[in-house]
């Protein structure tokens, strides 16, 4: 079936530039996580989301950076006024929630370069 | 302490050998572990889940050593599609921890 997919793939912004990130998850899945990865390093967690409520921010490195899930699907990670420090890939994961074992199922990420 | 450690590597590795990465992690508390492959420019993939001293599928072998804090991944009879970046991660309140991830590079 088809997986976690984003969009776009890669983004290129002017440094002041806002940016909006999309992901689509897996069909039926209740959780949806945002995670930033920088170059040599693991993802890092951002934020997360149980349905259309975002139970946890706590990874968002500024005020600059919003997430959103209105109808509980799609969601969209939006950054203002993009800096050097925010290139990196940013990753969506889902997860179906129907067993307390289920894992993370990740997205092919959104590569971004802010020059 | 970063609740996640491991060697970055990279380890370079003929085909065919034995190779094992550790990591470690300070919460004692945890209680699942996984470890994630992720290939160049890809997404991490689940690779395997280690819910008590350890588990095995086919040529890789997780361990855990609680006392110690540290869980361990061995792969054997390394292949050339084995090169990747191998991550350690520790589930945290509904969300995963990662660590930096070890690279790994298989040479024929």
């Amino acid at each position: 079936g088809a997986g976690v997919s984003q969009s776009p793939r890669y983004k290129v912004a002017k440094r002041g530039q806002d940016v909006a990130l999309r992901c689509d998850p897996i069909s039926g899945h209740v959780s949806l996580f945002w995670y930033q990865q920088a170059l040599g390093q693991g993802p890092e967690f951002l934020t997360y989301f149980q349905n259309e409520a975002q139970l946890d921010k706590s990874g968002l490195p500024s005020d600059r950076f919003f997430a959103e899930r209105p109808e509980g699907s799609v969601s969209t990670l939006k950054i203002q006024r993009t800096q050097q420090e925010d290139s990196a890939v940013y990753l969506c994961a889902s997860r179906p929630d129907r067993f307390s074992t289920d894992t993370q199922y990740f997205g092919p990420g959104t590569r971004l370069t802010v020059l | 302490r970063k609740e996640v450690e491991q060697d970055p590597g990279p380890f370079n590795v003929p085909e065919g050998a034995t190779v094992a990465f550790n990591c470690t992690y300070s919460n004692s508390a945890s209680q699942s572990f996984f470890w994630y492959r992720q290939d160049c420019r890809k997404e991490p993939k689940l690779l395997m889940s280690v819910y008590s001293s350890g588990n095995e599928d086919g040529r890789f072998t997780a361990q855990l050593n609680r006392a110690s804090q540290y869980i361990s991944l061995l792969i054997r009879d390394s292949k050339l599609s084995d090169s990747a970046t191998y991550l350690c991660v520790i589930p945290g309140f509904q969300k995963l921890v990662f660590g930096t991830g070890t690279r790994l590079l298989v040479s024929p």
